[in-house]
């Protein structure tokens, strides 16, 4: 079945230390999805990306769709610790309606 | 908008009892979703409606699960017979789909269910 990987599982940083996690998907995405959890809340929606190659950033995140539609990254400049949660990918496929959220990447900070 | 509206915030039940979780979706948002959250099986759907109709329910366990959507702004989830496997983090979300533009999911605060 169709399924969203996402790496790597869990990060460690130092504050002010970049960060990265990947999401790869096996077949083609329509578009995709970045929501963030922070511990013991609710996924919260962050951004949408729709084409091939897109990029969008928000402050000191940054978005990218890659050429053909199967990954996708985000990247935290200067983490701070405000930024600690888990960060999930969801993926959707052309004539489906589901995303497939990946198994997220939980990023924790150290001041 | 007070956003997506989940009640109770905790339960815990006794195994074999009847467990009903309750969704207030965001007005105006016309797919509704429930997903279970545990760290074995991270998020998982388990029943889509769109316009207060189920359209997928393929992700409920099995018939001890059951939802309901009598009209736009409230929706139901219920646990009969419950089971321990059952506890988990239960998320009800909204977003408005049109011309078959997605947009982002609205999340409720989830309800956390210990079944014992």
């Amino acid at each position: 079945g169709q399924q969203v990987m996402q790496i790597p599982q869990y990060q460690h940083v130092q504050e002010g230390e970049d960060f990265t996690t990947y999401c790869n998907s096996s077949t083609t995405l329509s578009n995709i999805q970045w929501y963030k959890q922070r511990p013991g809340g609710h996924p919260v929606f962050l951004i949408q990306l729709v084409k091939s190659g897109e990029v969008k950033k928000q402050k000191r995140l940054t978005f990218q769709f890659g050429e053909a539609k199967k990954n996708s990254s985000l990247h935290i400049t200067a983490t701070q610790t405000t930024d600690v949660g888990t960060y999930f990918c969801a993926g959707t496929y052309s004539g489906t309606y589901k995303y497939i959220f990946g198994t997220g990447t939980r990023l924790k900070v150290l001041a | 908008d007070a956003g997506v509206i989940q009640s109770p915030r905790h339960e815990v039940t006794e195994m074999g009892q009847e467990v009903t979780l309750r969704c207030k979706p965001i007005s105006g948002h016309n797919s509704l979703f429930w997903y279970r959250q545990t760290m074995m099986r991270g998020l998982e759907l388990l029943i889509y409606f769109n316009n207060n109709v189920p359209i997928d329910d393929s992700g409920m366990p099995e018939d001890r699960f059951s939802a309901k959507m009598p009209n736009a702004s409230f929706s139901t989830l219920k646990i009969q017979p419950s089971e321990p496997r059952d506890s988990a983090v239960y998320f009800c979300a909204s977003s408005h789909d049109f011309r078959g533009r997605r947009y982002g999911y609205t999340f409720g605060s989830g309800t956390r269910l210990t079944v014992v």
